[in-house]
């Protein structure tokens, strides 16, 4: 079965600082791992995927992530933070069972950047 | 259009109402969903459809009825819901339930009972 913890469902930064959201999987196969914005009456948006290619993935509107298995972790980066990148963020894990593909998705984290 | 298409955008309706939501996907894409947002609760999955058969019923109220007449549409049918039905419902789909791709969302259609 598959999992995913996003720890911290406010993150607050100063417009220019270094943006880092956390997000934690389980998953008994290797998985595959994503990364969405939704910006306020809007539907998800992906941002990254690693699919087992590179460890760090480069995303849109510079954000990127490192995956690492040791850790069961796939944080969300951005060197700074810009006051366009005020959205909630999800995390999402998808793995096969049987031939087909689930994707389970975190609980969240809304990101506030202070001018 | 390109994308994935979601209408109405909002709807008021009253719990003795009959509507539908609508969603088309311009990607020919096999795989459609439908999902529930509300407010400080995860992403909830209600159904997934696989070359317009579905594959996935989450426990999902008989109040909500998909339908998928082809691999392009998808339509969520309501009929009396209660206000904790309220909510935005987006509507995905993907490559096809074999494979690794992404999810790609509409803008979602917001619902609010009365």
């Amino acid at each position: 079965a598959q999992s995913v913890t996003q720890l911290g469902s406010h993150v607050s930064v100063s417009e220019g600082a270094l943006v880092l959201l956390r997000c934690n999987y389980s998953s008994s196969v290797p998985p595959y791992l994503f990364w969405y914005v939704q910006y306020p009456n809007q539907g998800l948006q992906l941002l990254l995927k690693y699919t087992s290619a590179a460890t760090l993935v480069k995303g849109i509107n510079g954000f990127e992530a490192e995956f690492k298995k040791s850790e069961t972790s796939f944080h969300l980066t951005k060197p700074s933070a810009h006051m366009s990148d005020a959205a909630e963020y999800f995390c999402a894990v998808s793995a096969t069972t049987s031939g087909t593909y689930k994707y389970i998705f975190g609980t969240g984290t809304r990101l506030k950047v202070l001018a | 259009e390109t994308g994935v298409t979601q209408t109405p955008r909002h709807l008021v309706m009253g719990m003795t109402n009959k509507k539908s939501l609508k969603c088309e996907q311009h990607l020919g894409h096999n795989a459609m969903y439908w999902y529930k947002q509300s407010a400080k609760k995860p992403l909830e999955l209600m159904f997934v459809y696989s070359l317009e058969e579905r594959v996935e019923n989450n426990s999902v109220p008989s109040r909500f009825s998909p339908e998928c007449p082809n691999s392009s549409h998808l339509f969520l049918h309501l009929h009396t819901l209660q206000p904790e039905d309220s909510a935005l419902y987006l509507c995905a789909s993907s490559q096809a339930l074999t494979n690794t791709g992404e999810l790609f969302f509409g803008e979602g259609s917001r619902l609010t009972v009365l």
